[in-house]
């Protein structure tokens, strides 16, 4: 296992046009997260998962914003209707809780450009 | 609202300074302090502290968590360009959920 890995890196889209995120956590982690960082600025907390369940939404995360991880293993991030302002980096991170807790692993991210 | 603040935003010195990084935070449910590095892509851990006055160290760095006064610091020494970097820390509260400061730049200069 690599790490977390995240697809796509880059994302040029067209205002208005829906995107699609993928997030394949570390293995054995239970947990999955997603973050947003725009320029200069750290991560801000997007929603998180533990196996396929959503447990916590940010209230940054508007109803454009859809996230899923139906088998507990991978997620989706899906923005519909993109604006310019969602122009940022996504991050993805995976732990491990339970009666072991790691810190969060993160991913490479996707960098969203929304022209 | 859970905040966490991060000082100074940059920081520019010359290879084999020291250099302190500093951390303060207003949260409810705090569970575990976190530093990471950011060279322009994905964020690296460094430390995790949960009890005060213990120092985590790892090679040139350190750190060292004060619960009492809600602050921690990131010290390193002799500094290297390959220091250059973005330093976030973070706080983790119930759910696990990180709320992150704005990040320190670093530029290490030769």
């Amino acid at each position: 296992d690599t790490g977390v890995s995240q697809n796509p890196r880059h994302k040029i889209t067209k205002r208005g046009q829906n995107v699609t995120f993928r997030c394949d956590p570390i293995s054995e982690h239970n947990r999955l997260y997603w973050y947003r960082q725009t320029l200069g600025q750290g991560p801000e907390f997007l929603t998180y998962f533990q196996n396929e369940a959503q447990l916590e939404k940010s209230r940054l995360l508007s109803d454009r914003f859809s996230a899923e991880r139906p088998k507990g293993s991978f997620s989706t991030l899906e923005i519909q209707r993109t604006e310019q302002g969602d122009s940022a980096m996504y991050l993805c991170a995976s732990s491990l809780w339970g009666n072991m807790n790691t810190e969060a692993f993160f991913g490479q991210g996707t960098r969203l450009t929304v022209v | 609202e859970d905040k966490v603040v991060q000082s100074p935003l940059s920081l520019v010195v010359h290879e084999g300074d020291t250099v302190t990084l500093n951390c303060s935070y207003e949260v409810t449910n705090f569970r575990s302090l976190l530093w990471y590095k950011q060279e322009k892509k994905a964020p690296t851990f460094l430390f995790m502290l949960t009890s005060s006055g213990i120092e985590k160290k790892s090679g040139r760095l350190s750190s060292i968590l004060d619960k009492k006064e809600l602050f921690s610091i990131l010290n390193i020494t002799a500094t290297q360009t390959g220091d250059s970097a973005v330093y976030l820390c973070a706080v983790e509260t119930s759910g696990s959920r990180l709320t992150f400061g704005e990040g320190t730049q670093l530029t290490v200069n030769p």
